[in-house]
């Protein structure tokens, strides 16, 4: 079965220090790795994804993030922490067959504090 | 272009009643799925449309439908509501074709069942 996993509920930084949040997946066949982030009360916004070709993966707002396909892992991360990146984040994995449909990991609450 | 627009964002039903919410898609999107999050839950896939069509479904019990109309936009219902039920619905779009795509997430709408 698919699956994803964010092994932190929370991730504590400090501004301008860099951050990671953690994501592993269990898919079988090739992945489609995807990162969002969602703010109060608001839905989610797309960052990043993974589709193939080269590992670390540039999106928006600085954020980055490299698979890694023996660790299955698809780590979010950015050099330099914003009090405004301050959100919950969601990794999220499609198998590559037919539709849209995503399996999304728990969770991982961000605080960057000033 | 103006993004995917749920309604109503808010409301509130009792046990029993059944609640129909609806999604209009980014303009040319053909896919459109829905999902549910809650606390405890996370989030979760509810169905995916394509083409006035079902393509995926999600393991909710039946209670739980949705059909999308000619101009892709769609609704989902849900019949004889129960407690655990209350939760944000989150609607989201893509093009349908392939499955590289990113989902591009509507508002929400948070549904609270009394």
């Amino acid at each position: 079965a698919q699956s994803v996993a964010q092994p932190e509920d929370q991730v504590n930084v400090a501004e301008g220090n860099p951050l990671t949040v953690k994501c592993t997946y269990s898919v079988s066949g090739n992945p489609y790795l995807f990162w969002y982030v969602q703010y109060p009360n608001r839905g989610l916004q797309f960052l990043l994804k993974y589709i193939t070709g080269d590992n670390l993966v540039k999106g928006s707002y600085g954020f980055e993030a490299e698979f890694n396909k023996s660790q299955t892992s698809f780590h979010l991360k950015k050099p330099s922490a914003l009090v405004s990146d301050s959100a919950l984040y969601f990794c999220a994995v499609r198998a590559n067959q037919a539709g849209t449909a995503l399996i999304f990991g728990k969770g991982t609450t961000l605080s960057v504090s000033s | 272009k103006a993004g995917v627009t749920q309604t109503p964002r808010y409301l509130i039903k009792t046990r029993g009643q059944q609640v129909t919410l609806s999604c209009s898609p980014i303009s040319g999107h053909r896919s459109v799925s829905w999902y549910q999050q809650t606390p405890g839950q996370g989030l979760q896939f509810l169905f995916e449309y394509f083409s006035e069509t079902q393509r995926n479904k999600g393991n909710f019990p039946g209670r739980f439908s949705g059909r999308q109309f000619s101009n892709s936009r769609s609704e989902m219902n849900v019949s004889t509501l129960e407690l655990g039920d209350s939760a944000l619905y989150l609607c989201a779009s893509s093009t349908g074709t392939g499955n590289a795509g990113e989902l591009f997430f509507g508002e929400g709408s948070r549904l609270t069942v009394l």
